[in-house]
């Protein structure tokens, strides 16, 4: 398994919304409705933020959205603010009994 | 309230043996798969294994198979991740995290710095 192809960055202005893309194959994103995607702030432990596509764990904002369309996820955040800035990674679940799970390269998002 | 503890930060010389451990506490820790994932400085996050306490059943990645051992100890609500023999690329941070629907619960991560 590859891991998922995210961009390596994202910008985006305070109040402006933002797309992180995570693109994989049908044998992991486009197979199974099972991504995740994490936030990650310097020298902390990554936070989960959607699951399952397009769910929110409580506490997490709906300014948090998630969505997938064939073998690409995406996850956006509206109305940006300056704590959003952080690294971004996508999850999926790719089907294989011995390599289940596979991350995406990360994003880091700017918020200008 | 679900909590994974890690234990602390290990500085060990190539070649030294090594285990890491994560204890959960706060629901049935025989009941949710427990994954290891790691952080090399400055760069992303990569999925290790995973291990199901209830029976031990172990996944690993291709990239970690043969390179760390997976276990936990359900009498005391921990998973562990082992090196036999320490590499200076094992110099990392390591996670553990609680599969639920995503990783919803993470340790607070564990920093292993291999150095001669």
């Amino acid at each position: 398994q590859s891991a998922l192809t995210q961009p390596r960055s994202v910008s985006g202005s305070p109040g402006q919304s933002v797309t992180i893309s995570c693109t994989g194959t049908s044998s992991d994103v486009g197979g199974y409705n099972y991504v995740s995607w994490y936030q990650q702030h310097p020298g902390k432990a990554p936070k989960l933020m959607i699951y399952d596509v397009s769910k929110r764990p409580s506490g997490v904002p709906d300014r948090f959205s998630g969505s997938k369309s064939g073998n690409t996820a995406s996850l956006t955040i509206s109305g940006l603010q300056a704590e959003d800035e952080a690294d971004y990674y996508c999850c999926s679940y790719a089907g294989s009994y011995t390599f289940p799970w596979v991350f995406g390269g990360g994003t880091k998002l700017t918020v200008l | 309230e679900v909590q994974l503890v890690q234990s602390g930060a290990e500085v060990k010389k190539p070649g030294e043996s090594l285990k890491i451990s994560c204890k959960g506490s706060g629901y049935s820790f025989t009941s949710y798969w427990i994954g290891w994932v790691r952080q090399m400085p400055g760069k992303g996050l990569e999925w290790m294994g995973i291990i199901y306490p209830g029976d031990s059943d172990t996944r690993y990645s291709p990239s970690f198979q043969g390179q760390v051992t997976i276990s936990a100890d359900k009498s005391i609500s921990t998973a562990y991740l082992q090196w036999s023999s320490l590499k200076a690329s094992d110099t990392a941070m390591y996670y553990c995290a609680r599969q639920d629907g995503g990783y919803r619960y993470w340790g607070q991560g564990t920093l292993v710095t291999v150095s001669s």
